[in-house]
């Protein structure tokens, strides 16, 4: 089975502080993805990586970035976090960059920025 | 641009009777795919069901199955016989040939009443 893991389940960060989430799949996937989940407005697409090192804007990138340095690993990035960004991150991979490819999710990380 | 619209933000099922949710989309695409997703309360999101635009037959997986119109841009998931378990957030997705980004709705929470 395709594991998606997110290093933590809840965080809490002020202000102004720099965030690192990190997402690991142990599926050798091409394609990887950030998105984040707010009630009432569905998932929303970050940015995503379709190789190492390679990645592309989604529909909300402003205020994000992402690290795409091993195949297994993608790493989102909240430069100075802000009250705006609390939310939850969803991290998700999938195999080949075929517009039918199922996406495999990971279980998410609720972040609050006080 | 594409949009994907749940006009049903909740519903719910008494267990071991049907229920469909309602799914609409607008694109200019021919071809296309159109998903469904399940994540169930604090656990992670899976695919229910997929459907290829191209395809007239309507997709079907155990209890769960799709009425595709593509005319009418239309895409509702029926849960037959549904169970306690089904309890979760759905929601309905589009992706179009040559790309691999997807396009979310807003979710329908579905409750299953014992």
């Amino acid at each position: 089975d395709v594991k998606v893991t997110q290093s933590s389940r809840y965080l809490v960060k002020r202000t102004g502080e720099k965030v690192f989430l990190e997402c690991v799949q142990d599926m050798d996937h091409e394609n990887m993805f950030w998105y984040r989940q707010d009630p009432g407005l569905g998932l929303r697409l970050i940015y995503f990586s379709y190789d190492v090192k390679m990645k592309e804007k989604g529909d909300i990138p402003e205020g994000y970035s992402v690290s795409r340095e091993k195949k297994e690993r993608f790493s989102l990035i909240l430069e100075s976090a802000s009250t705006n960004q609390t939310s939850m991150y969803l991290c998700a991979s999938s195999l080949l960059a075929l517009s039918y490819n199922e996406q495999f999710f990971g279980p998410g990380t609720r972040l609050t920025v006080l | 641009a594409q949009t994907v619209t749940q006009s049903q933000p909740e519903m719910s099922v008494q267990e071991a009777e049907t229920v469909t949710l309602s799914c609409t989309y607008d694109t200019s695409e021919s071809d296309y795919y159109l998903f469904w997703y399940k994540q169930p309360p604090s656990r992670q999101m899976i695919l229910v069901i997929r459907q290829e635009a191209y395809k007239q037959q309507n997709a079907t997986e155990n209890r769960f199955s799709v009425n595709f119109q593509k005319a009418a841009k239309s895409f509702s998931l029926k849960i037959s016989d549904s169970q306690l378990g089904d309890a979760a957030m759905y929601f309905c997705a589009f992706s179009g040939a040559g790309s691999y980004q997807l396009t979310f709705g807003k979710g329908t929470k579905l409750s299953v009443i014992p």
